[in-house]
């Protein structure tokens, strides 16, 4: 069990630019989350897939967001044309489906728009 | 809508005492509860947690209490430690909502030497 892993573990960029994150949860982890953080601020729910299908995504989420999980394993967060108020610390996290609720993080992906 | 709120930033306790978190939530819909620990620069750490049909859950040094009348949860460390100082989350969940995760605004816990 190696944990969850995020990659890059910064990325700094030009507003308007896009960017990229990955995630990779625990192995036989079947639900995995994406959650933004904001200075002062618990982590807010962004997405969560259920193996490749993306069952929900909050209304934070706007259309410059889209996340995937093409085979159930890994899945990425694109943010498209990126603003100054993007930046924040980007946190996946994962569990199996049924039993407790815990959910395990990874070490999250700082954003810093300037 | 803040359905999970931690009142206090910041507590400041001395070694050996007690620490004592709180937590309100507003939805009657959640019937999980749990406490994460988050140290700088790193994700959150899942620490304790609670099903609603229980009003006690006790692992070592950490007890979490729930008081459903009141939709208030606390969390009680004892006795405290330097390590545990850290910003602790009150989170809330459901099966309703997909499992996701509400989190309170988080406690800074410094514990002193």
């Amino acid at each position: 069990d190696t944990g969850v892993s995020q990659n890059p573990r910064h990325k700094i960029t030009k507003r308007g630019q896009n960017v990229t994150f990955r995630c990779d949860p625990i192995s036989e982890h079947n639900r995995l989350y994406w959650y933004r953080q904001t200075l002062g601020q618990g982590p807010e729910f962004l997405t969560y897939f259920q193996n490749e299908a993306q069952l929900e995504k909050s209304r934070l989420l706007s259309d410059r967001f889209s996340a995937e999980r093409p085979k159930g394993s890994f899945s990425t967060l694109e943010i498209q044309r990126t603003e100054q108020g993007d930046s924040a610390m980007y946190l996946c996290a994962s569990k199996r489906t049924g039993g407790s609720y815990e959910q395990y993080f990874g070490p999250g992906t700082r954003l810093t728009v300037t | 809508d803040q359905q999970v709120k931690q009142n206090s930033p910041s507590l400041s306790v001395q070694e050996g005492r007690i620490s004592i978190l709180n937590c309100d939530y507003t939805n009657s819909m959640f019937d999980y509860f749990l406490w994460y620990k988050k140290y700088p620069a790193e994700g959150p750490t899942f620490l304790i947690s609670i099903s609603s049909i229980k009003d006690k859950n006790e692992d070592g040094r950490f007890t979490v209490f729930l008081n459903k009348s009141a939709k208030h949860l606390s969390l009680h460390i004892v006795p405290s430690q330097p390590g545990d100082s850290a910003v602790y989350f009150c989170a809330a969940s459901g099966e309703t909502s997909g499992s996701r995760l509400t989190f309170g605004e988080g406690t800074q816990l410094t514990v002193n030497p």
